[in-house]
């Protein structure tokens, strides 16, 4: 067990709606990442938040967006949903701050998003 | 901009045998991590084996172990002992070191993976 919880674990829904994935880091954890994974493919990075401000950007559609809540706790939402989001999101932590950190991230076990 | 280069997209090792997975990167920083992430079937990601940079000594966990070249900027991943369970995609990731990370800027780069079969 990573520490990192993503809820909910399975999604199925229908094209155009909107939903809500969650991710809850590991204790400590300043920083949440969040990462697309489409079937058979690599990692592709979405966007960082660390303590609460956006770090970092990636490929993240306008229809993508994210923020990260003052517990810590992080929820990426997807509107307007076409077949091509189908997919596995991947919510990840690490520790993130100054200093000689470890900076290891840490995995949650992944939405499957289904959209149908 | 940092990459993470993996030239092998698919492997494959006997079981009990070793097999080295490569990974190359491009950076500008001297200070930095290096980590070999696998993700098997059940699509959890778990972490292999991780490298600092400022270290020379190569980091080895149990039955895997990496062959860390900072002038070439390779890290290659060894699996001795190949076991059935490791058949997976393995990941090679970069991040720099937590003296950059007030930077604005993508902190984590995944290389497109290699996956491995194990034949029994």
């Amino acid at each position: 067990d990573s520490g990192v919880t993503q809820t909910p674990k399975h999604l199925i829904t229908a094209t155009g709606q909107r939903v809500t994935l969650r991710c809850s880091p590991r204790s400590g954890d300043l920083s949440v990442y969040w990462y697309q994974q489409s079937l058979d493919q690599g990692l592709q990075f979405l966007i960082q938040y660390y303590n609460g401000e956006e770090r970092a950007k990636g490929n993240i559609l306008e229809r993508f967006s994210a923020q990260q809540f003052p517990d810590l706790h992080s929820e990426l939402n997807l509107s307007s949903l076409e077949l091509g989001d189908s997919a596995l999101y991947f919510c990840a932590s690490s520790v993130g701050t100054g200093g000689r950190a470890k900076n290891i991230q840490y995995f949650g076990a992944g939405t499957r998003l289904s959209v149908l | 901009a940092q990459t993470v280069t993996q030239s092998q997209p698919e492997m494959s090792v006997q079981e009990a045998e070793t097999v080295t997975l490569s990974c190359t990167y491009d950076t500008s920083e001297s200070d930095y991590y290096l980590f070999w992430y696998k993700q098997p079937p059940s699509r959890q990601m778990i972490l292999v084996i991780r490298q600092e940079a400022y270290k020379q000594q190569n980091a080895t966990e149990n039955r895997f172990s990496v062959n860390f070249q900072k002038a070439a900027k390779s890290f290659s991943l060894k699996i001795s002992d190949s076991q059935l369970g490791d058949a997976a995609m393995y990941f090679c990731a970069y991040s720099p070191s937590g003296l950059s990370l007030d930077n604005y800027g993508q902190n984590f780069v995944f290389g497109p993976g290699t996956r491995l079969s194990v034949l029994p």
